[in-house]
């Protein structure tokens, strides 16, 4: 099976510009979480879809970050404009919705915006 | 208000001794799950261990059990025999409520160190 898979892996942008992060969870994964670490500190909560739903979307730091989630599969995080403090690694995971199992996580991608 | 606490930033262990890597939380909801993931260098998050609330025996998974005491909100991990593999980063976090879904909170972090 394949596990969550996100892309790019790293991404250097100019301050202003926008970036687009995909996520694609495990097949049949109804629930798609997205996590940001900024360096150093904790791994935040993001967003969370269930299915192409938002189910929270209440770690969304401001306007500028857009998450989609089409027809339920692979999910999208943009931002724009990018802001120097937008940098960090984000993370992707799903989950089947069973109360005991971790999330499955993606490897991340490494934003630096300079 | 902080939810996960980890106060050890890095923590060093000699190779094959056991090591306690400290969480504490903070909740007001009766249900809930505690979980440990670990993050080698390579970067990729690594589900470890699960505890629920309810659950009346520590959770364990090979060389890694979870060491829960309720009353003090602490879910330490405990890894055994600590290989050099074992060198990473590690998270305690907590997900609020029954059903899966609900999103989980993250700790600070733990960088685990193994000596040869």
């Amino acid at each position: 099976e394949a596990g969550v898979t996100q892309f790019p892996s790293h991404s250097v942008i100019e301050k202003g510009q926008t970036v687009t992060l995909r996520c694609d969870p495990i097949s049949g994964h109804d629930n798609l979480y997205w996590y940001r670490r900024v360096m150093g500190k904790e791994i935040k909560f993001l967003l969370h879809f269930v299915k192409e739903s938002k189910q929270d979307e209440s770690g969304m730091p401001n306007n500028r970050f857009l998450a989609e989630r089409t027809g339920g599969t692979y999910s999208t995080l943009k931002v724009q404009p990018a802001e120097l403090e937008d940098s960090g690694v984000y993370f992707c995971a799903s989950s089947q919705g069973m109360a005991n199992y971790g999330y499955t996580f993606g490897s991340g991608t490494r934003l630096t915006v300079v | 208000a902080q939810k996960i606490t980890q106060t050890q930033p890095g923590m060093f262990v000699q190779e094959k001794e056991a090591v306690t890597l400290d969480c504490t939380y903070d909740t007001s909801d009766p249900s809930y799950g505690l979980f440990w993931y670990k993050q080698p260098s390579s970067g990729e998050m690594i589900f470890l261990i699960y505890q629920g609330s309810y659950d009346q025996q520590n959770a364990t998974e090979g060389r890694y059990s979870l060491n829960f005491q309720k009353a003090r909100k602490s879910a330490n991990l405990v890894i055994s025999a600590s290989q050099l593999g074992d060198s990473a980063m590690y998270f305690c976090a907590m997900r609020e409520g029954l059903t899966g879904g609900f999103k989980t909170i993250f700790g600070a972090g733990t960088r685990l160190f193994v000596k040869a």
